[in-house]
């Protein structure tokens, strides 16, 4: 069945910093979608992405898609201490869920 | 806007115990979901439901079951409760089945521990 990974696992780093988590699918998908989860708390949508090569901002964060449609990417800029939590990317075939980048920042 | 609405929040069971997960949603959404979230395992789907009157399993249903009860409550329910079933627990629900791609709106969560 279809598989999604994110990497890395978990991010440490200095507020200020940029942070970049990457998801990988074993099929072609027909979208993507973006979810953060603050500690203690239930996921919440960021984005989706449809179309291949497409890049969305949204302030400090953006989010790619692979031009092959197999792979994803999120890059936040100057991460700031209200970036903590994890991010799920999510396939569209079977509503898999990567395992998550647990990010955390220190000040 | 209560949005995805799930209880209780908190559980303890014994082993072989059994209990129920309600959940509802109030957007009028077509399309449920419960899945489970352990550390370091990210959200695994348990049992989905595309639309009123269908179910369907997700990637781990084993001790599980549900029931789409109408289109706004998709409870979950533990037979016999095995510690491996400690987990947190979340309803979510979405317009259209997820693979249209719409937005998966999640509950709280209902963290259940099995003793």
């Amino acid at each position: 069945g279809q598989q999604v990974m994110q990497i890395p696992q978990y991010q440490h780093v200095q507020e200020g910093e940029d942070f970049t988590t990457y998801c990988n699918s074993s099929t072609t998908l027909s979208n993507i979608q973006w979810y953060k989860q603050r500690p203690g708390g239930h996921p919440v949508f960021l984005i989706q992405l449809v179309k291949s090569g497409e890049v969305k901002k949204q302030k400090r964060l953006t989010f790619q898609f692979g031009e092959a449609k197999k792979n994803s990417s999120l890059h936040i800029t100057a991460t700031q201490t209200t970036d903590v939590g994890t991010y799920f990317c999510a396939g569209s075939e079977k509503l898999v869920f990567g395992k998550g980048t647990k990010l955390t920042v220190n000040p | 806007n209560a949005g995805v609405t799930q209880t209780p929040k908190f559980q303890v069971l014994k082993t072989g115990q059994s209990m129920t997960l309600q959940c509802a949603q109030d957007m009028n959404h077509n399309s449920m979901y419960w899945y489970r979230q352990d550390p370091g395992m990210g959200l695994r789907l348990i049992y989905y439901s595309a639309s009123e009157g269908t179910t369907d399993k997700g990637e781990v249903p084993n001790g599980y079951n549900v029931s789409r009860l109408n289109k706004r409550e998709f409870s979950l329910r533990l037979e016999s409760a095995a510690p491996s079933q400690t987990s947190v627990y979340f309803c979510a629900s979405s317009g259209q089945f997820r693979w249209t791609g719409n937005t998966i709106y999640f509950g709280e969560g209902s963290w259940l521990t099995v003793v």
